[in-house]
């Protein structure tokens, strides 16, 4: 079976500082990858999506940049954090081959910038 | 462009009460529909889907039916309980390129026991 995996949990940092956050897939073959933020009590907006190694596509204009080094392996990162980074962050893969696409999402990382 | 609008929330209802969560999309074609469910503190669940008009998506005790006419997808449940508590997502994804799904609001559902 398939499981997703995100780390941390949690993580505080300060502003300016740098990011690194961190999903892989397991038991499965070119997911579609997809990061997300969740502010507090919103909904869910997509900042990156991928379909393929070295192939990322942003969907908001931001500090953050996303890379996917291996097949299974999605990276957000960011050089400087602003206090508008804190949120929830959401690591998400869907099988491209069905086309149905419903997502699989990770437990989250919360982020909190002080 | 394609869109999902649902109902507001919070919705707070006694245990054993009906549920019904509305939600209506904006799309061309014909989308796959979806209901997520977030529990706190957590990432979000598949709950129930319907890829085609007038497929019925079920999964504990929720139900959600595929209304081309409408362009609807309301989420129900007969007897809510306590541990429903959560946000629901509805959600659509299309087949060809849909590479991305597009999400509604999410609508807080709390129930009091």
């Amino acid at each position: 079976s398939q499981t997703i995996h995100q780390w941390p949990a949690t993580l505080v940092q300060p502003v300016g500082s740098p990011l690194s956050l961190e999903c892989t897939v397991e038991g499965t073959s070119n997911p579609n990858l997809y990061w997300y933020r969740q502010a507090a009590g919103r909904g869910l907006q997509l900042l990156f999506y991928s379909v393929g190694i070295g192939q990322i596509s942003s969907e908001v204009p931001q500090n953050l940049s996303a890379s996917r080094p291996q097949d299974r392996q999605f990276i957000l990162s960011s050089k400087k954090l602003l206090l508008s980074d804190s949120g929830f962050y959401l690591c998400a893969w869907s099988d491209p081959t069905g086309g149905i696409y419903e997502q699989y999402f990770g437990p989250g990382t919360r982020l909190t910038v002080t | 462009g394609d869109s999902v609008t649902q109902m507001e929330g919070p919705v707070t209802l006694s245990e054993e009460a009906f549920l019904t969560i509305n939600c209506t999309y904006t799309a061309t074609g014909y989308p796959s529909l979806f209901w997520y469910v977030q529990y706190p503190g957590e990432g979000l669940q598949l709950l129930l889907k319907a890829t085609k008009a007038d497929d019925k998506g079920s999964n504990k005790g929720f139900e959600a039916t595929y209304r081309k006419e409408t362009t609807s997808f309301h989420l129900e449940k007969g007897s809510v309980q306590v541990s429903d508590s959560a946000v629901y997502f509805c959600a659509l994804s299309h087949g060809t390129g849909g590479f991305k799904t597009i999400f509604g609001a999410g609508t807080r559902l709390f129930v009091k026991a």
